[in-house]
């Protein structure tokens, strides 16, 4: 069955860095583009980022624009998000979803399945 | 960007009833590009209607979505205990993709 597994969370200090991965399991990783969505403590959903199903297209919402970034290695059947000069608003715990095969290379799309997600507290 | 706006914010209901949660877009989301997701309390959101109409796989037939360019609908016919949740709609017809702040259903 399909299992999508993030790890990497923790608490950072303001300012700096943090990678995020999610591990893909139960179908062709290698088809499907992902996203990363996140929920601060209390709040609703917030889209953060997406990958293309080869790497080649990935965008960030403006409020990671320059900070974050994604990445995938399809031989590993893992997807990344590098985070750096965090702040405490970035508080929350990152959700990775795979996005519908029919929209594997395109910025937009819903999400089929997700992960259990991975909590980043950043805090000093 | 698309700004989706749903209401009511929480919604008490008994066990049997009807559900009916509405969410609205600051622009035509084109094509119907609509998503609804269910969340439980400490649980990752789950998919439950896609391209505003179609359910997920394994979804029950008592949840349904409706609805086209700015204003769409997620009904549940007869609420079973499981379906207490929160529910979010997101649109996905352009960038950048956003979800609405959610629908608290709650036992009366």
């Amino acid at each position: 069955q399909v299992q999508l597994v993030e790890s990497g969370g923790g608490v950072v200090q303001p300012g700096r860095s943090l990678r995020l991965s999610c591990t893909a399991s139960g179908f062709t990783f290698s088809n499907f583009g992902f996203h990363w969505v996140r929920q601060g403590p209390g709040k609703g959903l917030e889209w953060v980022a997406v990958i293309s199903n080869d790497g080649s297209n990935k965008y960030c919402a403006d409020s990671v624009k320059g900070r974050f970034t994604t990445s995938r290695d399809n031989s590993r059947n893992t997807l990344y998000l590098q985070m750096s000069s965090l702040r405490a608003e970035d508080t929350a715990v990152y959700y990775c979803a795979r996005g519908p095969v029919e929209m594997a290379t395109s910025q937009r799309g819903y999400f089929d399945y997700w992960g259990q997600g991975t909590l980043v507290t950043v805090s000093s | 960007e698309i700004v989706l706006t749903q209401s009511p914010g929480t919604l008490s209901l008994s066990p049997g009833e009807r559900a009916t949660l509405s969410c609205r877009a600051s622009q035509n989301v084109s094509s119907g590009n609509l998503g609804w997701y269910q969340q439980n309390p400490g649980q990752a959101p789950r998919l439950l209607i896609y391209g505003a109409s179609s359910r997920a796989t394994g979804i029950p037939d008592r949840f349904s979505g409706s609805g086209s360019g700015t204003d769409f609908t997620l009904t549940i016919s007869r609420l079973e205990p499981e379906d207490f949740a929160v529910y979010y709609c997101q649109q996905y017809g352009s960038s950048p993709l956003s979800f609405g702040g959610g629908t608290k259903v709650e036992i009366k």
